[in-house]
């Protein structure tokens, strides 16, 4: 079935480094463009990232200042988020999901429809 | 970046009544190929985000007709003809206007029962 699971959550120290990495299963996932949000402890969904199907066009948020770098492997059927300089602020819960489909060089958008469990990622000294 | 608001809040619900959340952006959603990039994602307790509508108004497979979307431009409408318990949770709009390079979500619609 069409999956996404996430991984590479931990507990960090402040300014150390990260990278999460969401492993997508029963679909063409270089048909479609991927994204990545987080949500903070009781805190409303935030988004992060999102990266066209071939890595050529990537967005993010600007609250990130540069520290954050997403990439994927389309042989290997993954996403990844780097993450560097974290502070506490960037404690959250990071679920990747699915977005634009390419097929055939026509673009579809039907949301972002499927989404992992997410991985939480703990920044604390 | 374009900024979205909701309202209201927070959302008692009676079952079987109606309830609507309306959300707002700071910029117009609608792209010159005549869709408004304003998808609806609903969080239950303890759960990922699952997608409720796309497109303004288009509702995902597998969602429940009781669920619609409507709206054009900075000014759209989430409505539940008739709540039911299962529909508790937090709703979110969220902007996927992909010319701006960037996207947002709402500051979230907590709904809960009475």
């Amino acid at each position: 079935q069409v999956q996404l699971v996430e991984s590479g959550g931990a507990l960090v120290k402040p300014g150390g480094s990260l990278r999460l990495s969401c492993a997508a299963s029963g679909f063409t996932f270089s048909d479609y463009y991927m994204t990545w949000i987080r949500q903070a402890p009781g805190k409303g969904l935030e988004w992060v990232s999102y990266i066209s199907t071939g890595g050529d066009r990537i967005y993010y948020a600007s609250s990130l200042k540069g520290r954050f770098t997403v990439s994927r492997d389309n042989a290997k059927k993954s996403l990844y988020l780097q993450m560097s300089s974290l502070s506490p602020e960037d404690t959250a819960v990071y679920y990747c999901g699915r977005g634009l489909r390419v097929t055939s060089g026509l673009y579809y958008y039907d949301g972002m429809d499927v989404w992992g469990p997410g991985t939480t990622v703990t920044v604390s000294s | 970046d374009i900024v979205m608001t909701q309202s209201p809040l927070s959302l008692p619900v009676t079952p079987g009544e109606p309830a609507s959340i309306s959300c707002r952006s700071s910029q117009s959603l609608l792209h010159n190929n005549g869709y408004n990039y304003l998808d609806w994602y609903l969080q239950k307790p303890g759960q990922s985000p699952q997608l409720l509508i796309y497109l303004g108004s288009n509702r995902a497979s597998g969602v429940p007709d009781r669920f619609s979307g409507s709206g054009s431009g900075t000014d759209f409408t989430l409505k539940i003809s008739r709540v039911e318990a299962e529909d508790v949770g937090v709703y979110y709009c969220m902007q996927t206007l992909h010319t701006v390079r960037h996207f947002t979500f709402g500051p979230g619609t907590k709904v809960e029962i009475k």
